[in-house]
């Protein structure tokens, strides 16, 4: 399987527990992305990495968050203290920056579910 | 500040009917790129086009059709002979030349009936 994949696919926890997702990019790309994703929205921009260094955060990326991408491979997002407004979608993605083309192509999600 | 606007949230057609999806665009860069993405009940996000600002030539995939215009910052989607396989959300979505992120649109739903 050459695509991107996400593990867990679904996750639930209680309110103020801490979670970690993991990516795993195409083997190939350079750039791998975090997205979060809620009902009746599209993908909302959380922050990228180009190797390992993280080129930029957004300002939804509170510090309860965060995300690493030690060796340039995979990524893991962490989220501590999960609060009930945390629950979503959490897409990963990547591209090959060398291309021009910075397509990305997204993994299947983890469903994160707050109680 | 980028924007997308997809006005249309939920479409519904008999299958075999055409329809458009609409995208309209707001960006400050000069060279950009414009991309649809599939977004079937499974969930998975799957790439369908990407369109570079300088290159305003239309694009024909099989049913898929693409039209870009600069002028009016919009870049629509057309499905001809629709089917019950294309019914999904459907996302527009924008980045700038070499800047990483992209903006989405918040997607329309379409639904083909049988």
């Amino acid at each position: 399987d050459t695509g991107v994949s996400q593990n867990p696919r679904h996750k639930i926890t209680k309110r103020g527990q801490n979670v970690t997702f993991r990516c795993d990019p195409i083997s190939e790309h350079n750039r791998l992305y975090w997205y979060r994703q809620t009902l009746g929205q599209g993908p909302e921009f959380l922050t990228y990495f180009q190797n390992e260094a993280q080129l930029e955060k957004s300002r939804l990326l509170s510090d309860r968050f965060s995300a690493e991408r030690p060796k340039g491979s995979f990524s893991t997002l962490e989220i501590q203290r999960t609060e009930q407004g945390d629950s979503a979608m959490y897409l990963c993605a990547s591209s090959e920056s060398g291309s021009g083309t910075d397509t990305q192509y997204f993994g299947p999600g983890t469903r994160l579910t707050v109680l | 500040a980028q924007k997308v606007t997809q006005a249309q949230t939920e479409i519904s057609v008999v299958e075999k009917e055409d329809v458009t999806l609409d995208c309209v665009y707001e960006t400050r860069d000069t060279t950009y790129y414009l991309f649809w993405y599939k977004q079937p009940p499974s969930g998975e996000l799957v790439f369908l086009i990407r369109r570079n600002s300088f290159d305003e030539q239309n694009e024909i995939s099989g049913r898929y059709s693409w039209n870009f215009q600069k002028s009016t910052s919009s870049f629509n989607f057309t499905i001809t002979a629709s089917q019950v396989v294309d019914s999904a959300v459907y996302f527009c979505a924008l980045s700038g030349f070499g800047a990483g992120k992209s903006t989405f649109g918040d997607g329309t739903t379409l639904t083909v009936k049988p």
